[in-house]
């Protein structure tokens, strides 16, 4: 069984660029989960996509954006890029159930801006 | 607001020499307490879910405990491969996110 895959693996951008990743689920699963990570924060929750509906989101401006195809294949967008906003993103999928649902990280996409 | 916290931040041991992980939380009630393995440059990989105290789950050389107000991995005889950094997060009923603990980085000497 395939696991999460994220595309691009490795990004460099300038700052005021935007970037769109991707983010592929574990066949199967339809809730798809965005996180930061940075060495001084740590892993911080960006948003939730269930059946194409963002369902929760994190505390992170509006230039962080996110959608879900009836796929369940999810894209995120970060508009006018910062040099805070580097960092690994992780794209986390699970069944979406209401219990305690295991999420699944695939292997991130690190983001650099300059 | 939920809050977990990771003790210790980094711990050394050598090959053999159990011991454990903390994680402390406050949740306003707990649907579930996952634990992960990080590699660097990689991402997390699952190992535990916990959902109430009292739940205990074994996977190799790791037990991961919970009660009302903590949760422990417990590591016997680690071995090199065992190098790294464990995640504790907590996710809270009528949330759909996970809130992350800063980690436990482990090193095993040989």
């Amino acid at each position: 069984k395939a696991g999460v895959t994220q595309t691009p693996r490795y990004l460099i951008k300038t700052r005021g660029q935007q970037v769109t990743l991707s983010c592929s689920p574990i066949s199967g699963h339809r809730s798809v989960s965005w996180y930061q990570q940075t060495p001084g924060q740590g892993l911080q929750f960006l948003f939730e996509y269930f059946s194409e509906t963002q369902r929760n989101k994190g505390n992170f401006p509006g230039r962080f954006s996110g959608r879900q195809f009836s796929n369940s294949r999810s894209e995120m967008n970060v508009s006018t890029l910062e040099l805070g906003d580097s960092a690994l993103y992780l794209c986390a999928s699970s069944f979406g159930g209401t219990l305690g649902d295991t999420q699944y990280f695939g292997p991130g996409t690190r983001l650099t801006v300059l | 607001e939920d809050q977990v916290t990771q003790s210790p931040e980094a711990l050394r041991l050598q090959e053999g020499e159990s011991s454990s992980l903390n994680c402390s939380y406050t949740v306003s009630g707990l649907r579930g307490l996952f634990w992960y393995r990080q590699d660097p440059g990689k991402g997390p990989e699952f190992l535990f879910t916990l959902y109430s105290a009292g739940e205990e789950k074994e996977k190799e050389r790791l037990k991961a405990t919970l009660t009302k107000k903590e949760s422990f991995l417990h590591i016997t005889a680690p071995k090199p491969e065992d190098s790294a950094t464990y995640l504790c997060a907590v996710q809270a009923r009528l949330k759909n996110d996970m809130r992350f603990g800063a980690g436990t980085r482990l090193t095993v000497k040989p």
